[in-house]
């Protein structure tokens, strides 16, 4: 079925720096939604998009649904320890029926003190 | 948001064996949903969970495998039943809110000897 690929796969960052990972579909996506998985808990939503071209920022974070709305972008300012964990996007095809998601493959972030 | 609770939080279970995976949220919902995470991998919806009549299983998942109940519209169950080593997993649920967004109970982390 459908995947959305993520990219970077991981990514091992100084705290301070920033850091972008981004989305990419082969189809069309009415829906972006960006979480944050911690190790052993669920994934918690960060910020959800709806409009191509949205750019909606939660703190340090900042995501765009891309303009083709076949990508989605996601920056994190100003990195800290607590960033640490699995990042994964998620989006809802302009086809699907209800509610179902299709997660990306993650990025894991590392972030040294 | 949603406050959901899952029980149990974790187990160990011996192949062939059966166990159900309990799903509260604190306020009705229509829509809840079933994943699988396989270790190290990202999230695979198995079902969609309705009130008052039979779950829709995505591609791959069967009824006999994973039953799931709905009885009321603030709880749900999977069962994972005749349980492999491949059937290690974190299960989670999630329930629909606002305009294609979902949250996340904390998961049941399984082990299958």
């Amino acid at each position: 079925g459908q995947q959305l690929n993520q990219s970077p796969q991981s990514m091992f960052i100084q705290e301070g720096e920033d850091v972008s990972m981004n989305c990419t579909s082969s189809s069309i996506f009415n829906t972006w939604l960006w979480y944050k998985q911690d190790p052993g808990e669920g994934p918690v939503l960060l910020i959800a998009l709806y409009k191509a071209g949205e750019l909606t920022s939660n703190g340090r974070l900042t995501a765009q649904f891309g303009i083709t709305r076949k990508d989605s972008f996601l920056n994190i300012s100003a990195s800290i320890p607590s960033d640490v964990g699995i990042y994964f996007c998620a989006g809802r095809d302009k086809k699907s029926s209800g509610d179902k998601l299709t997660f990306g493959t993650g990025t894991r972030l590392a972030v040294r003190p | 948001s949603a406050v959901i609770s899952q029980k149990p939080s974790r187990d160990i279970c011996q192949r062939g064996t059966s166990l159900t995976i309990q799903c509260q949220v604190d306020s009705q919902v229509t829509m809840m949903f079933w994943y699988r995470q396989q270790p190290g991998q990202s999230l695979t919806l198995i079902a969609t969970a309705n009130q008052g009549s039979e779950a829709t299983y995505e591609s791959g998942f069967v009824i006999d495998k994973f039953p799931i109940s709905r009885p009321n519209l603030t709880f749900s169950t999977l069962t994972v039943s005749n349980m492999s080593p491949e059937d290690s997993s974190i299960y989670l649920c999630s329930v629909g809110r606002g305009a294609h967004t979902q949250y996340f109970g904390p998961g049941t982390r399984l082990t299958v000897l």
